[in-house]
Order: structure tokens, then sequence, then C-alpha cells
């Protein structure tokens, strides 16, 4: 069975520093990763995946994030926060089933 | 552009009186999913389709049923509310392996 883990439920940084939310997986088979940023009552918006491939990912707004198979973990970073950045994150992955596991969450929190 | 709809954004609904929460799609994917989503959590999937093969998860509760009468719509029906039902209910869809698509959520509150 394949579990997520994200360390810290709140990340609190300075706009203008960098974002580092942390992600590890535990998968038998090959994991499918996932984050989702989720703002205030709305749904989940997909930041970017891993499948295969290239291990540096880049997504939307900014935020990339690297798959370590070594670590097994799958951290999202931005070099430079925004307040616009304020959201709740989840790491996912779905492996070879149709469904995702999810992580607990980080709420992201920048300050001015 | 291609979506996911739920309506309504917001229902109240009583103690006891059944409601249902709607799903649509326009993207054609063949997987729709309904969570729960409670606050401070991560959303805890209650069943999906896949076309129209229903997959019910083993701790989802018999009060919450859900329909999907063709591609495009999928509906969740819960019988009779709880207090505890209160809750974000995500719908979401996806191509088989691919990643899921959320709609913007329907907030219940039962009073």
């Amino acid at each position: 069975a394949q579990s997520v883990t994200q360390l810290g439920s709140h990340v609190s940084v300075s706009e203008g520093a960098l974002v580092l939310l942390r992600c590890n997986y535990s998968s038998s088979v090959p994991p499918y990763l996932f984050w989702y940023v989720q703002y205030p009552n709305q749904g989940l918006q997909l930041l970017l995946k891993y499948t295969t491939g290239a291990t540096l990912v880049k997504g939307i707004n900014g935020f990339e994030a690297e798959f370590k198979k070594s670590e097994t973990s799958f951290h999202l970073t931005k070099p430079s926060a925004h307040m616009s950045d304020a959201a709740e994150y989840f790491c996912a992955d779905s492996g070879s089933a149709r469904q995702l596991t999810f992580g607990s969450g980080t709420q992201l929190t920048v300050l001015p | 552009d291609a979506m996911v709809i739920q309506n309504p954004r917001y229902q109240v609904t009583q103690f006891g009186k059944p409601v249902t929460l709607s799903c649509s799609q326009t993207l054609n994917h063949n997987v729709m999913y309904w969570y729960q989503q409670k606050s401070s959590q991560a959303p805890k999937l209650l069943f999906h389709y896949y076309d129209k093969d229903f997959n019910n998860e083993a701790d989802t509760p018999d009060n919450f049923q859900s329909r999907r009468p063709n591609t495009s719509f999928c509906f969740l029906d819960i019988r009779s509310p709880g207090l505890g039902d209160a809750a974000m209910y995500l719908c979401a869809t996806s191509r088989v392996g691919d990643e899921q698509y959320f709609g913007p959520g329907t907030r219940l509150t039962v009073t």
C-alpha cells in the first residue's frame, strides 16, 4: 500500500523568501506524484506532476519539484514567495491505481 | 473552457432531510470521483466511477449514494444527513491513470 507524508502541517515564510514544502512517499510500485494547491473554499488545482522521465518538474506559478528516488521524496519549492501563494498544499501519489493517496496537507502562510 | 462544474456551491439542509449534490464535466473523462473534505483535512474518497462501473470505498457510509446517468453528470445523494456530514464535497474527473481535475466544491451545512 502506498502512503504520503508531508512534514510540517504549517509553514510560514516571508514574502520573497524561499518556499520549501516537504513530501515523502512510500510505494511498492513506481509512483505517480502530484502537488495540488487549494485556496479557501475552492477545489484543488494541479500545480505539477511527476510520472516518468525528467526528475525536476516545473509547474505553474513558479513552483517546481524534484523527484529523488533514493530519498523517496518529492519536495515542492519556489524561489520567492508571493502573498498570493498562501494556501493549503497537498502532495499525492496514485501509483498504478486510479486513486490518489493524499498527504495530510501543509498550510503555507506568507508574511509581509 | 473545459471544466468540472459543481452545483450548488453552498447547500444548507436540515438534519435528516435528503440532499443531492451535482457534478458535471465537459472534459469527456471516463472516471469521476466524489470526495468528502472536512476542515483542515485531506480529501477522503467516497466512491468513483470508471465509466458506469461503480466503486465504493469500504468505509463510505451507507447513507451516501451516487448516480452517474451519463458520461457528463454524476450525483451524490445523502439520504439522511447528520451533523457529522457537514463538509466540503469535491467532485473530480480524470482519464484512467492521469491527473484528476477538481471542481470548486459544494460546502454542505447541516442544521
